[in-house]
């Protein structure tokens, strides 16, 4: 069974903060995406990396993908109220495209 | 406007009803997915498909089956519901030919069975 790590778990964060949150294996991963999902909500892509090493900038949000392919780092500058919610990471293996979760991480942020 | 829909949003029912969780998508994917989400706990896939009258079992083992009689149409259902399928369950598709294409998910229906 390939496992995703996610930490930390929960954190609550001031406006105008920065963040950084992990996701974590041992196992290689094709790819890896990063969803983010609102209450009474589905998740919602964010991003999908694809090469090791490789880094993405979405607006305040930068992901970047293990040299290994085996993790990725979620970094938020200056969050927002509106940032608050479940950040799921999700590997790709193989050419079925399933995806394999980790538990998510559950961002607050106050204003 | 291309989407995916789920109903209900909210079912509260009796241990020993049959119940179908509904799921459609206006983009015309092939693959469908149903996933089983509990508090703290990862997204665990019970059911896929990769396109009409093709089903397979996910990685979580479920009591409930799935049926693709259409593209469009991937319902869900339990004969028996009992207090463990208790559950929050999203269903998500995706284009197929593309490995680890976007998965595009509905807004989940909780289901609690008293």
């Amino acid at each position: 069974t390939q496992l995703l790590e996610q930490s930390p778990q929960f954190l609550s964060i001031q406006e105008g903060e920065n963040l950084t949150v992990y996701c974590n294996s041992s196992s290689v991963f094709s790819s890896l995406q990063w969803y983010r999902q609102e209450p009474g909500e589905g998740p919602v892509l964010l991003v999908t990396v694809v090469t090791g090493g490789e880094v993405k900038k979405l607006k305040r949000l930068t992901f970047q993908f293990g040299d290994a392919r085996k993790d990725s780092s979620l970094h938020i500058t200056a969050a927002q109220p509106g940032d608050t919610g479940l950040y799921l990471c999700a590997g790709v293996t193989g050419a079925n495209s399933k995806l394999t979760f980790g538990k998510g991480i559950t961002l607050s942020v106050r204003p | 406007e291309a989407d995916i829909y789920q109903t209900p949003r909210y079912l509260v029912i009796g241990t020993g009803k049959k119940i179908t969780l509904e799921c459609s998508q206006t983009m015309g994917h092939d693959k469908m997915y149903w996933y089983q989400q509990d508090p703290g706990m990862e997204l665990h896939l019970i059911h896929y498909s990769y396109g009409v009258n093709s089903t397979e079992k996910g990685d979580l083992s479920s009591e409930s089956t799935v049926s693709r009689i259409r593209t469009e149409h991937f319902p869900l259902t339990l004969e028996s519901a009992r207090p463990s399928h208790t559950s929050q369950y999203l269903c998500a598709s995706s284009e197929s030919g593309l490995a680890g294409a976007e998965q595009f998910f509905g807004p989940g229906t909780r289901l609690t069975v008293l």
